[in-house]
């Protein structure tokens, strides 16, 4: 399983756009690199994934750097809802997910 | 699309008493996971079922842990004998199989074991 490296926390501004990275250097070829988040008290949300090209939906866009060792996850405009754990996940078609710590989001009004 | 539910969301037990949790997955999903997570951290990986087959079991769960997913629908995790460090929030998910490999998780089911 390919480790990730994510910040413990970030603070943005609310209104104000906030990049979220992650680090993931073993990252094997096929695996797609998705991204989730959890409010307090609830399961993970599907937020976005990508494999290769970034991409973007309504809720956010995900950057892939070109080697695909890290990838960033870009909320355009945080909003006070959006204040959750951000989790980075690599994972090959067909397995299980393995999430970390993750990133703990504050937004500030 | 009526999401992943799970039941009861909330459940306190005696020590040494068993639980037994249930999950529904997405209808056209065939693929059923169970997670495990504990206050501070990520969930944790226990278990998954493809249809009725349970392809992989983590180390994490104990042979007072028993999974099911009799006709490959709806899944049961069943506690035996309860300790206190079994209080976690177990999470479902389900997925169809390959593709993207998205999963949509339930809003989880929290242990107290007091």
């Amino acid at each position: 399983d390919a480790k990730t490296t994510q910040p413990n926390s970030m603070e943005s501004n609310e209104e104000e756009p906030v990049h979220l990275p992650c680090n993931h250097s073993t990252i094997s070829g096929t695996d797609y690199i998705h991204w989730y988040r959890q409010l307090p008290s609830q399961g993970p949300e599907y937020v976005i994934h990508g494999l290769t090209s970034n991409v973007n939906n309504r809720m956010a866009s995900l950057a892939i750097a070109e080697d695909r060792k890290s990838s960033t996850l870009i909320l355009h405009r945080a909003t006070l809802r959006d204040a959750a754990v951000y989790y980075c996940i690599p994972s090959n078609t067909g397995n299980q997910f393995y999430f970390g710590t993750g990133t703990s989001l504050t937004v500030i009004p | 699309d009526t999401g992943v539910s799970q039941d009861p969301r909330h459940k306190i037990t005696k020590r040494g008493q068993n639980v037994t949790f249930r999950c529904d997955p997405i209808s056209e999903h065939n693929r059923l996971y169970w997670y495990r997570q504990t206050l501070g951290q990520g969930p944790e990986f226990l278990t998954y079922f493809q249809n009725e087959a349970q392809l992989e079991k983590s180390r994490l769960l104990s042979d007072r842990f028993s999974a099911e997913r009799p006709k490959g629908s709806f899944s049961t995790l069943e506690i035996q004998r309860t300790e206190q460090g079994d209080s976690a929030m177990y999470l479902c998910a389900s997925s169809l199989r390959g593709g993207r490999n998205t999963i949509y998780f339930g809003e989880g089911s929290w242990l107290t074991v007091v």
